[in-house]
């Protein structure tokens, strides 16, 4: 399976505090994206790294991207209550309509 | 805004009976997709749909088909509903014209079989 692997598979912090997630995949990529849940709702679109990208920014959010150990990171600043959700990383493959995605880390910010 | 809705937020159906999920997308994407969610087992593609009338299986097609007559429509058909096929189902669309192909996701069903 090409499925991504993300780590931890739970996280608990607290409020204001920061929470970095890992990602870890198996083959080249195109691209590579983070998806946040929220308990019981759709997946949305968070942020895109290209592969020839090393880190991008948005808002709170911070990601980079390791070609070369196959990984990204997820960081979240300044950790909010509502960012208590589950966040997923999926990969894009070059000519691929489809996403390939990890299990998911289950983040709890306690206030 | 993309807005990607689904016919159903709860379901609750007898094994054996035919379950249509339904997916509305409207934005003009060309990509459609069927997933079901399970604990501990993450995002699994079940069918992908390129075109009106096309589609590919996914990773577990098993129990399922689909039907795209129309470009903003994508549904999920249950021939014979099963327990084990209790789960969250999302739909998800996406356009080749963002190159990374983002996919824009429903708010899911969730479908519990007795």
């Amino acid at each position: 399976s090409q499925q991504g692997e993300e780590d931890p598979q739970a996280l608990s912090i607290q409020e204001g505090e920061n929470a970095t997630m890992n990602c870890s995949y198996k083959t080249s990529i195109n691209n590579l994206q983070w998806y946040r849940q929220n308990s019981g709702r759709g997946l949305v679109h968070l942020i895109l790294i290209r592969s020839n990208e090393r880190e991008k920014h948005s808002g709170r959010l911070r990601v980079t991207l390791d070609t070369s150990k196959k990984s990204s990171s997820l960081l979240i600043t300044a950790s909010r209550a509502a960012d208590t959700a589950s966040y997923f990383c999926a990969t894009g493959y070059q000519g691929a309509q489809k996403l390939v995605f990890g299990q998911g880390t289950r983040l709890t910010i306690n206030p | 805004d993309v807005k990607v809705t689904q016919s159903s937020r709860y379901l609750v159906k007898r094994t054996g009976e035919k379950v249509f999920l339904e997916c509305v997308q409207d934005m003009d994407h060309e990509n459609m997709f069927w997933y079901r969610q399970d604990p501990g087992l993450g995002l699994r593609l079940i069918y992908f749909s390129y075109d009106v009338k096309m589609k590919e299986k996914g990773d577990i097609p098993e129990g399922y088909s689909v039907s795209r007559e129309k470009k903003e429509r994508f549904s999920l058909i249950l021939e014979s509903a099963s327990t084990n096929q209790t789960s969250m189902y999302l739909c998800a669309s996406s356009s080749y014209r963002t190159r990374a192909y983002e996919q824009y996701f429903g708010p899911g069903t969730r479908l519990t079989v007795t």
